[in-house]
């Protein structure tokens, strides 16, 4: 089974700042999908940006990026230029590849402070 | 397009009630998940439907979960004989048609179910 962690319970970052979240993952495929969450306050999960395993090239969506080491099993999340929306609770999340298995493995998350 | 639909958002019950959770997916979308996030951890998957069938219940407890996506109507989550420690924030997300590579999975907002 994959398991993902999350190391960071907290972290903090000052306004306009940047900031890495991160996360490994166990896994015993060599196809999968990796993707970043966000939850706010309201508790909506929000998709951020996801990263498929086969592609080298790391993900980017505006301000935010990932640093995907496939051979370390590490995905982390790099939000530059923070801002005060940006707080919330961050879920980085596994897909294996094929249709079958369409759940999403979460880690524990990791609650981000912004301050201004 | 409206998006994935939950209700009631809050329920509050009784110890030994029923609780019924209702996820109308996004249209066109044949596919449902269920999600439980308990409090301060990640989301957990319980259970993948289809239309009219049950694929992968793997994360469901043995007993008194059940979880239903007929033909008409939305998906249901039920939980009978309730017990404190299934105070948790539910979730449904949808996705289309299998036999995509990637299929984005849309969350609802969740309903937060408390036991008294």
């Amino acid at each position: 089974a994959q398991t993902v962690t999350q190391s960071q319970p907290e972290m903090s970052v000052q306004e306009a700042e940047t900031v890495t979240l991160s996360c490994t993952y166990d896994t015993s495929e060599s196809d999968y999908y990796l993707f970043w969450y966000k939850q706010p306050p309201s508790r909506q999960m929000i998709l951020v940006i996801r990263q498929e395993a086969y592609k080298q090239q790391n993900a980017t969506e505006n301000r935010f990026s990932v640093n995907f080491q496939k051979a370390a099993k590490s995905f982390s999340l790099k939000i530059s230029d923070s801002q005060l929306g940006d707080a919330a609770m961050y879920f980085c999340a596994y897909r294996t590849y094929n249709n079958a298995g369409n759940m999403l493995t979460f880690g524990g998350g990791t609650r981000l402070m912004v301050k201004p | 397009n409206a998006g994935v639909m939950q209700n009631p958002r809050h329920l509050v019950r009784r110890r030994g009630q029923e609780a019924r959770l209702r996820c109308s997916p996004m249209k066109g979308h044949s596919h449902v998940y269920w999600y439980r996030q308990l409090p301060e951890e990640g989301l957990k998957f319980m259970v993948y439907l289809q239309k009219e069938n049950i694929i992968d219940e793997s994360g469901m407890p043995k007993e008194r979960f059940s979880a239903e996506f007929p033909k008409e109507g939305p998906s249901i989550l039920r939980i009978q004989q309730v017990v404190r420690g299934d105070s948790a924030a539910y979730f449904c997300a949808s996705s289309r048609l299998a036999g995509e590579a990637y299929n984005e999975q849309f969350f609802g907002p969740g309903t937060r179910l408390t036991v008294l």
